[in-house]
């Protein structure tokens, strides 16, 4: 059972609709993080929330709206999505600064298809 | 340029086989280094970190050569449950991760 819980973990949806994924650690991590992975691409880095606060935006286009209301939830809205969105998006936390580097722990993603 | 590149394969092994799969990176500033695993439509799960004087976990044994920017992974006597995707993974500074693409790996009966 991973301390990362991602819902839902399967999502269909319209160009016209809006909707949010949800992540939550259990894990008393400080950071989270939304990933997208698509088919034969590495993973893409979104959003990096550090004590809540937003420290990074890659250039995500503005129909996707991260929100972060503590350090143990992150969410990210969905809305007038494109079919070139369908992918699997993850979350990951992670404690920093750390002594030793644990890398991330994943959610189990949820799988988004846009149609 | 790619970040992290690997060979996406795939490799097709038999059981008992080793294999190894390498991976370069582009940043001479990269800090950490790690080889997560993901199975088929899985999230990526953290393997083992790598660290410079190499380093080993049971079958699994991870090299790191900071001088050519590569990282390598070795799995020895492969197990059928070991057919995944392996991800290189480097760290700069901050809290910043890059992914490979992957590399795929079917153990064979």
């Amino acid at each position: 059972e991973t301390g990362v819980t991602q819902t839902p973990r399967h999502l269909v949806m319209g160009m016209t609709n809006k909707k949010s994924l949800k992540c939550e650690q259990h894990l008393g991590h400080n950071a989270m993080y939304w990933y997208k992975q698509s088919a034969k691409k590495p993973l893409e880095l979104m959003f990096v929330y550090n004590f809540k606060e937003q420290t990074e935006n890659n250039s995500v286009p503005s129909r996707f709206s991260p929100e972060c209301p503590n350090s143990s939830h992150l969410f990210l809205h969905l809305h007038t999505l494109q079919p070139e969105d369908s992918a699997l998006y993850l979350c990951a936390s992670s404690q920093v600064p750390r002594k030793l580097d644990y890398g991330y722990t994943f959610g189990s993603g949820t799988r988004l298809t846009v149609v | 340029r790619k970040e992290v590149e690997q060979d996406p394969g795939p490799f097709n092994v038999p059981e008992g086989a080793t294999v190894a799969f390498n991976c370069t990176y582009s940043n001479s500033a990269s800090q950490s280094f790690f080889w997560y695993r993901q199975d088929c439509r899985k999230e990526p799960k953290l393997l083992m970190s790598v660290y410079s004087s190499g380093n080993e976990d049971g079958r699994f044994t991870a090299q790191l050569n900071r001088a050519s920017q590569y990282i390598s992974l070795l799995i020895r006597d492969s197990k059928l449950s070991d057919s995944a995707t392996y991800l290189c993974v480097v760290r700069y500074t901050g809290n910043q991760f890059y992914f490979g693409t992957g590399t795929s790996l079917t153990v064979i009966p």
